[in-house]
């Protein structure tokens, strides 16, 4: 079975443009959440969609977006982009999402800003 | 709010010796934890779960234990190998009903030969 499949890689962009971000959960997966991480925060949760619903979201600023399709795939958006929005960010899927299984990452979008 | 955090940011082992990595959580009510390696240039990658109703929980080579009258999780590894070398954090579910995590702030390991 394939893992979380994220997309692209890599992004490098400039302050002020905005960006959209790519993740495929594992088959069967229903709960996608998107996290950032970085040296300075760590791991911090931004949003979670459960069938194409946001069901909990972050402390992070309203440029900070996401949706989720009906075949489960999920897209983040950034907008205005700001130097401090350079991060990796991670996609994680699981079955029914919830607090009590566990969660599947996905290798990450770095994103560096200019 | 809540936070889950780790006593020690780098742990150097030799190879062949056993590794333990801690972790202490501050929210009482929290029922499942999550141990997850990351090596470099990859995302978190699932290890062992455990949840409140276990006190020790083993899987290949690795072994989660947890104390709940200390709010303590610890993470074994059984005769590290370099390829063990990672960050490691153990994570806490929201007890609500989303799927949102809180991370330790992680442990590196390095396994010296």
């Amino acid at each position: 079975k394939a893992g979380v499949t994220q997309t692209p890689r890599y992004l490098i962009k400039t302050r002020g443009q905005q960006v959209t971000l790519s993740c495929s959960p594992i088959s069967g997966h229903r709960s996608v959440s998107w996290y950032q991480q970085t040296p300075g925060q760590g791991l911090q949760f931004l949003f979670e969609y459960f069938s194409e619903t946001q069901r909990n979201k972050g402390n992070f600023p309203g440029r900070f977006s996401g949706r989720q399709f009906s075949n489960s795939r999920s897209e983040m958006n950034v907008s205005t982009l700001e130097l401090g929005d350079s991060a990796l960010y991670l996609c994680a899927s699981s079955i029914q999402g919830g607090g009590n299984q566990p969660q599947h990452f996905g290798d990450g979008t770095r994103l560096s800003i200019l | 709010g809540e936070s889950v955090g780790l006593h020690l940011p780098t742990l150097s082992v030799q190879e062949g010796d056993n590794s333990i990595i801690n972790c202490a959580y501050s929210n009482s009510a929290s029922d499942y934890f999550i141990w997850y390696k990351q090596e470099s240039g990859k995302g978190p990658q699932f290890i062992i779960d455990i949840r409140s109703n276990m006190d020790k929980r083993q899987g290949q080579r690795v072994t989660v234990l947890l104390n709940k009258t200390v709010k303590h999780l610890s993470l074994q590894i059984a005769a590290t190998q370099p390829g063990d070398s990672a960050v490691y954090f153990c994570a806490e579910p929201y007890t609500g009903t989303a799927s949102k995590l809180t991370f330790g702030t992680g442990t590196r390991l390095q396994v010296t030969l």
